[in-house]
Parts: structure tokens; sequence; C-alpha cells
């Protein structure tokens, strides 16, 4: 079946510092890929998104690019600040065959420091 | 404002003693789900629903009870209670096509003792 695997976290970084979270995953077909955000206290919400292979999706100054050819959605930003302290989940939903029920990679928490 | 709501936020109740979480959401969505995030397991999907009257099992469905009655609720009841259901819940909806991204309650804590 299909499946996400995202680094484990923590990861820990001082503020500016460059950030990469990776996530590979593996499915059939080429799937919608998503990035997720989970700020303390609060449900999910949608970060970014690609849908078809070599897409970037960008958001608040993060990035990632749908590389088919590594089965990769890795997250960046040039510059993390204090307020990306959260948990990230990289997503996918399988394109054809009538299930779009999403698989969710396991999240890998990110703590900014001043 | 779009939004999926879950209620309560918080719910403290002992094992065995009948709940319901409610979830409503108002983009006319055709898909919802419920997940629970246990620290170190990620989300874990309970039940999910296609359309009204429609329901199917998730990943981890025993314990659990939903309904599809209408296509803005979709409340998660817990008949008998017990402390391996304490975990913190999420509701979340989308459009339900391929490229349509989950929308996500704040998520209820629950404690079973």
């Amino acid at each position: 079946g299909d499946s996400v695997t995202q680094m484990e976290g923590p990861v820990t970084l001082s503020e500016e510092a460059f950030l990469t979270i990776n996530c590979t995953y593996t499915a059939t077909g080429y799937p919608s890929l998503f990035w997720y955000v989970q700020y303390p206290g609060e449900g999910l919400q949608l970060l970014l998104k690609a849908t078809k292979a070599d897409d970037k999706g960008s958001n608040k100054g993060f990035e990632a690019t749908y590389r088919k050819e590594t089965t990769s959605f890795h997250l960046e930003k040039g510059s993390v600040q204090v307020s990306d302290s959260a948990v990230y989940f990289c997503a996918l939903t399988p394109i054809g065959g009538g299930s779009y029920i999403p698989t969710f990679g396991r999240g890998t928490s990110l703590i900014v420091h001043p | 404002e779009a939004q999926v709501t879950q209620n309560p936020r918080y719910l403290i109740t002992v094992t065995g003693k009948k709940l319901t979480v409610t979830c409503s959401q108002n983009m006319n969505h055709e898909y919802m789900s419920w997940y629970r995030q246990d620290p170190g397991l990620g989300l874990r999907q309970i039940y999910y629903s296609m359309n009204v009257e429609v329901t199917d099992k998730g990943d981890v469905p025993e314990g659990y009870k939903v309904s599809r009655k209408e296509k803005r609720n979709f409340p998660l009841i817990l008949e008998s209670p017990s402390p391996n259901q304490t975990s913190l819940y999420f509701c979340a909806s989308s459009s339900g096509t391929e490229v349509s991204p989950l929308h996500f309650g704040n998520g209820t804590r629950l404690t079973v003792t």
C-alpha cells in the first residue's frame, strides 16, 4: 500500500537557520503531495501542495518540489523563525482508482530557538 | 468563514460512559474523516465517509462508531469508552478529489479514566 516516510524529529534550529525536512513516498502512479503544519494546540492546516511531477509548492517562505525520480517532496525554508515551531506532516493522496483517502507521515517536530 | 467545528475541545469521562464528539463543516464537502493522534504514532484514521449514508472503516475503527445522516455532520460515538481511547481526536473534511486538501478541526482532547 501507499506510505509516507518523514525524518524523525525533533529538529532543533536557531532562528534564521536553513530548514530541510525530508519526505519520501511509496505509491502507485503519481499521487498529489501535501505538507500540513500543526501549531501547538491547533489542528493541522495545509501549508503547500503539488499535484504533478516537477511542480513546486510554496507558502509563507516554505517550498517543496515534487520529484518523481526520487519519490520525494522535501520541505525547505531559507530562514526559520521562532513562530515556525510546529509539527510538520507530509501526506499523499493517490491518483485514480476512485480512492482519495490520504496517507500521512508520522510528523516532524520543529523547534526554533531565538 | 470556512471551517470544521468540533465539540467539545476537552472531555474527561469515565470508563463505559457513552459519549459523542460532534463535527460539522460548512463547506459542502463530500468527504469527512476522523483521526486520532497519539505521541510517536502520528495520525491514524478511525472512520471516513465519502458521502451521506456512506461510511467505512479506517485503520483503527475498534471501539468507535460514526454516522453520516447529513452532509455537514459526522459525529464520532464511543459507546463504551476505555482508557486506551484517551487521545487527541481530529475531524477533517475535503471536497473529495485527489487534489483537494483536508480541512481539520481544532481537535478534541479526550481523557478516559
